[in-house]
């Protein structure tokens, strides 16, 4: 069965630290990586990764995917109180009716405290 | 350009009743995905459709639901008949598939059955 584990599950930080996420998986054809940021509605999406070594920046946030061991991180520096989220990372699979699905982590609890 | 549009955002059903929600993909997306969220859960895909297609339907219940993506209008996702475990939130996330797999998510609808 695909699996995605993210750590930790719950992450609580002084504003103007940095902090890493992470993501492992275990699945059967992998097509892509997805982070994704999720505040009390919609998952907005942040990156989305799906070559080894290569990081993706977006301002204070940048990730990076490791194909060979199977896992990501997303690293937010300078947090401010508005990165509190839950923060998600999905894997993006084929299906053998040849569709791509997500499979969802749990998340991690981000808290940015003033 | 409109983002995904998801109706109604918050569904309340007695037990018995059936449950209609409604998605519009992003213009220029064929795609449609259904993601239930239980709570403290990370999302579950349930079905992945586009046009008068259902492409996958892995994740979803054998009985009781059902899914459709019209030539013309929303996608829609059906609950018949619903139990208190059905409450949920259920977010739909559009794509244009091969040209672009990033899937973009709705603001979801919140279902909660009494």
């Amino acid at each position: 069965e695909d699996k995605v584990v993210q750590s930790p599950l719950s992450l609580v930080v002084h504003e103007g630290d940095t902090v890493t996420l992470n993501c492992s998986y275990e699945v059967t054809n992998f097509r892509s990586l997805l982070w994704y940021k999720q505040e009390k509605k919609a998952p907005t999406f942040l990156f989305m990764l799906t070559s080894s070594g290569i990081e993706k920046k977006s301002g204070r946030l940048s990730s990076i995917l490791d194909k060979k061991e199977l896992f990501s991180i997303l690293n937010i520096t300078a947090t401010q109180t508005g990165d509190s989220a839950i923060y998600l990372c999905a894997v993006e699979v084929a299906s053998s009716q040849g569709a791509q699905k997500l499979v969802f982590g749990q998340g991690t609890r981000l808290t940015i405290n003033p | 350009n409109a983002g995904v549009m998801q109706n109604p955002r918050h569904l309340v059903r007695r037990r018995g009743q059936e449950a209609r929600l409604r998605c519009s993909p992003m213009k220029g997306h064929s795609h449609v995905y259904w993601y239930r969220q239980l709570p403290e859960e990370g999302l579950k895909f349930m079905v992945y459709l586009q046009k008068e297609n259902i492409i996958d339907e892995s994740g979803m219940p054998k009985e009781r639901f059902s899914a459709e993506f019209p030539k013309e209008g929303p996608s829609i996702l059906r609950i018949q008949q619903v139990v208190r475990g059905d409450s949920a939130a259920y977010f739909c996330a559009s794509s244009r598939g091969l040209l672009g797999n990033e899937q973009f998510f709705g603001p979801g609808t919140r279902l909660t059955v009494l």
